[in-house]
């Protein structure tokens, strides 16, 4: 099972908005509804900020949304801030109960 | 409040066996599975396999098959993952994480295991 992929970095101004992708196969990302994407600070934990694709969880900023297109599915954060610079990972179902996440995505805010 | 705290850093040496507890709290333990992480120094998330608190069944990815074993104690609403047969590259922080239909809401704060002679 390969890793979806994700750009390693990108960045914005305070304020922007920035796209992140998450391109997985047919088998993944594809073929299911269950995408997820977790922010993680620096030696902290992962934190849920959208599940099965384009659903947030209570107290996550409607900054953050989320969509699939084919074997792609996207992440973009609006109104860009400086507490939004972290890694983030998108995750997919694969089947038969497993799960793979993405390369993982830098976001730099300039 | 609904929370997952992990069990302290471990140093083993190769060869060794780790194992790594996740206690649940705010909860009922059995609605949910239970998923393990790997996160290697300055790496990504890597999806290790997932535990039905419920009913035990297992799941883990193909690369830790025969290498790792995931159980829970419901009386203590608490689920472990043992390594064994660990390696230099195993060093790493583990994660427990509830999950749900795909969705790991509730992480545990990590466990960092390093192997090393």
């Amino acid at each position: 099972q390969s890793a979806p992929t994700q750009p390693a970095s990108v960045s914005g101004s305070p304020g922007q908005s920035i796209t992140i992708s998450c391109t997985g196969t047919s088998s993944d990302v594809g073929s299911y509804n269950l995408v997820s994407w977790y922010q993680q600070h620096p030696g902290k934990a992962p934190k849920l900020m959208i599940y099965e694709g384009n659903k947030r969880p209570s107290g996550v900023s409607n900054r953050f949304s989320g969509s699939k297109s084919g074997n792609t599915a996207s992440l973009t954060i609006s109104g860009l801030q400086a507490e939004d610079e972290a890694d983030y990972y998108c995750c997919s179902f694969a089947g038969s109960t497993t799960y793979v996440f993405g390369t993982g995505t830098k976001v730099t805010v300039l | 409040q609904v929370q997952l705290v992990q069990s302290g850093a471990e140093v083993k040496k190769p060869g060794a066996s780790v194992k790594v507890s996740c206690k649940a709290s705010g909860y009922s333990f059995s609605r949910y599975g239970i998923s393990w992480m790997r996160q290697a120094p300055g790496q990504g998330l890597e999806w290790m396999g997932w535990i039905s608190a419920y009913n035990g069944d297992t799941n883990y990815a193909q690369k830790f098959q025969g290498r790792v074993t995931m159980t829970t104690d419901t009386s203590t609403s608490t689920a472990y993952m043992e390594l064994r047969s660990l390696r230099s590259d195993d060093t790493a922080v583990f994660y427990c994480a509830r999950i749900l239909m795909g969705r790991m809401d509730v992480w545990g704060q990590g466990t960092t295991v390093t192997v090393s002679s």
